[in-house]
């Protein structure tokens, strides 16, 4: 079946410091691959997706390349800020079950000044 | 873009109560989903509809969960004889056609059994 399988938190970073949040996946096929954000308080909210091997999605200053070879779809962004304080969720899309997402446990991030 | 509205956002219930929520999609969206969250994790996929079509439900989904979506526009999702276990946050989103649309989430509806 598909999985999704993300670092734990609470990942705690300076402001201005340089994150990674690793995301690794299980599926047959070829799915599609998504980071979703959920602000405190808030509900979850696309942050960027790719849909095929090498396919770089990016918003917002976050990236994340979908690499086939690993089965990895990593969150990167240079200089995080206290506004990025948030849960993120790795999930996936298997084109063969129905569109419906599989997700990841989320990764909680803290960003101190 | 009025995005997805899910209601009530907090319930809180004796074991034993029925309950019912209810999710409005984004008015384009053909498809509908409901996700269940509880802490700590994920959401986890619960059932899916196309228009008004209910076309896969989740092995999550015992026999006390029913979800509708009469006129392929709103839906709602009951729970009878509600258990601790029950208590989680229940999410909806919905999406246009198409495998890889990404699907936009409401701010979910947190159920509480006392």
């Amino acid at each position: 079946g598909n999985s999704v399988t993300q670092m734990e938190g609470p990942v705690t970073l300076s402001e201005e410091a340089f994150l990674t949040i690793n995301c690794t996946y299980t599926a047959t096929g070829y799915p599609s691959l998504f980071w979703y954000v959920q602000y405190p308080g808030e509900g979850l909210q696309l942050l960027l997706k790719a849909t095929k091997a090498d396919d770089k999605g990016s918003n917002k200053g976050f990236e994340a390349t979908y690499r086939k070879e690993t089965t990895s779809f990593h969150l990167e962004k240079g200089s995080v800020q206290v506004s990025d304080s948030a849960v993120y969720f790795c999930a996936l899309i298997n084109t063969g079950t129905a569109s419906k997402l599989t997700f990841g446990t989320g990764t909680r991030l803290q960003v101190t000044l | 873009d009025t995005g997805v509205s899910q209601n009530p956002r907090h319930k809180i219930t004796k074991r034993g109560q029925n309950v019912t929520f209810r999710c409005d999609p984004i008015s384009e969206h053909n498809r509908l989903y409901w996700y269940r969250q509880t802490l700590g994790q994920g959401p986890e996929f619960l059932t899916y509809f196309q228009n008004e079509a209910q076309l896969e439900k989740s092995r999550l989904l015992s026999d006390r969960f029913s979800a509708e979506r009469p006129k392929g526009s709103f839906s709602t999702l009951e729970i009878q004889r509600t258990e601790q276990g029950d208590s989680a946050m229940y999410l909806c989103a919905s999406s246009p056609q198409g495998s890889v649309q990404p699907q936009h989430f409401g701010d979910g509806t947190r159920l509480s059994i006392l």
